[in-house]
Parts: structure tokens; sequence; C-alpha cells
């Protein structure tokens, strides 16, 4: 079946700095991604939607600038922390759909930031 | 607002008997729904779906019902086994909504040996 792959797994990094999160989509074109995040014991929540060649459209209170999506080809999107804090440490998810309109999701990316 | 709400936060259910976690939903315009199963620290994997033409889909172990006039949603495992000790959630697109999806805060099933 269709696989999304996501890259790293892990993150640490200190305050201040920005971290790259990638998601591929491994066997198919996804011309939608999705980037989710989960807080500990709550629902994912849609950070934004991601079309090939423009501008990713962000949720209700989520910062733009803070969460920074880029989705260059059919198959990769990357979302980068900029200037992390300790609150932005959480999971981050991404999906993406195929042709036919089916959600895929990658493996999640894990972020702390000390 | 939530628009896709699963108020069972828990379930604990003995191994072999059935599981049934309820999702509801407010937004008449879902078109296609969706359960996920996830583990802690491991993305969501993809369950089961049903469109909302029809009322029933089947998939092994697991069933999922839509009463479209009550807004609801659930899904039937059986017979439970304890690696289906997972969280499990709801999905719900908007039928023109450009594959959105909208997530409810899931149900925790513990299935006991």
């Amino acid at each position: 079946g269709a696989v999304v792959s996501q890259h790293p797994s892990w993150v640490i990094c200190k305050s201040g700095t920005s971290v790259k999160i990638e998601c591929r989509s491994l066997d198919f074109q996804a011309t939608t991604m999705f980037w989710y995040r989960q807080f500990p014991k709550q629902s994912l929540m849609l950070m934004a939607t991601s079309n090939e060649g423009s501008k990713a459209t962000y949720e209700q209170g989520v910062e733009k600038d803070k969460f920074l999506i880029n989705h260059a080809s059919l198959t990769l999107s990357t979302l980068t922390v900029t200037s992390a804090h300790p609150e932005d440490s959480s999971f981050y998810i991404c999906s993406a759909t195929d042709k036919v309109g089916e959600l895929f999701f990658g493996e999640g990316s894990r972020l702390t930031v000390l | 607002d939530q628009q896709v709400k699963q108020n069972s936060p828990s379930l604990s259910v003995q191994e072999g008997r059935i599981s049934i976690l309820n999702c509801d939903y407010t937004n008449s315009m879902f078109d296609y729904f969706l359960w996920y199963k996830k583990y802690p620290a491991e993305g969501p994997t993809f369950l089961i779906s049903i469109s909302s033409i029809k009322d029933k889909n089947e998939d092994g172990r697991f069933t999922v019902f839509l009463n479209k006039s009550a807004k609801h949603l659930s899904l039937h495992i059986v017979p439970s086994q304890p690696g289906d000790s997972a969280v499990y959630f709801c999905a719900a697109r908007i039928a023109w909504g450009g594959n959105q999806f909208y997530f409810g805060t899931g149900t925790s099933l513990t299935v006991i040996p």
C-alpha cells in the first residue's frame, strides 16, 4: 500500500534553534499534504494544508511564521519549526492523499525542545 | 468548535467480546468518514472507512456503521483482541473541503486478556 515517510522520527534541539521535519510520499504523488500536531492525550490537531507549488493554508491559531511549510514537489513537504521553544515540544504527524482521496499518515516526528 | 466528537475518552473490554466505539458529528456536509488506530509514539494507521452513501462497511473483525440522520458513527470490533488496545480516532471530510479531515478527540481502548 501507499507509504508516507517522515524524517527525523525523533529530534532534540536547544531553545531558539530551528528544526526541519520532512514528509515524503514514497510510492505515489500527493498533491495535498497535511500537517498535524498531537498534544498528550488529545486529538490530532490540523495545523495546515499544503498543496504542491502553492502556499500552505494554516488553521486558525497556527502561526505561519513559526511553522513554515514548503511543498516543493509532489512527493515532499517540509515543516520547519522556527526559533523552537519548549512549548513547541510535541508529536508532529504528516499525511498525504492519493488520487482517490484516501489519506495516509507518516510515522510521526517527536520534537523535544530543551 | 469541535465538529467531530468522541464522548468516551476510554473503554475497557474483555478479550473475545465486542468493542463499540462511538463518534458524533455536527456538520451535515461531511461525506466520508474514517477510523484510525494509534499506538503511543507512532503515527495513526488507517482502519476502515465509509462513504456517506452507505450505512455499513465491514472489513474482517471491524465494522463501521453510519447513521446520517443521527449524525452518528460507530466502530465495532468483534472479537476484541489484546493487540487492539490503542487510541481510536474517527475523522470526517467535508465534500467540498479539498481533502481536509476533522478528527475526534480519540477513545483509548483497553482489551483485557
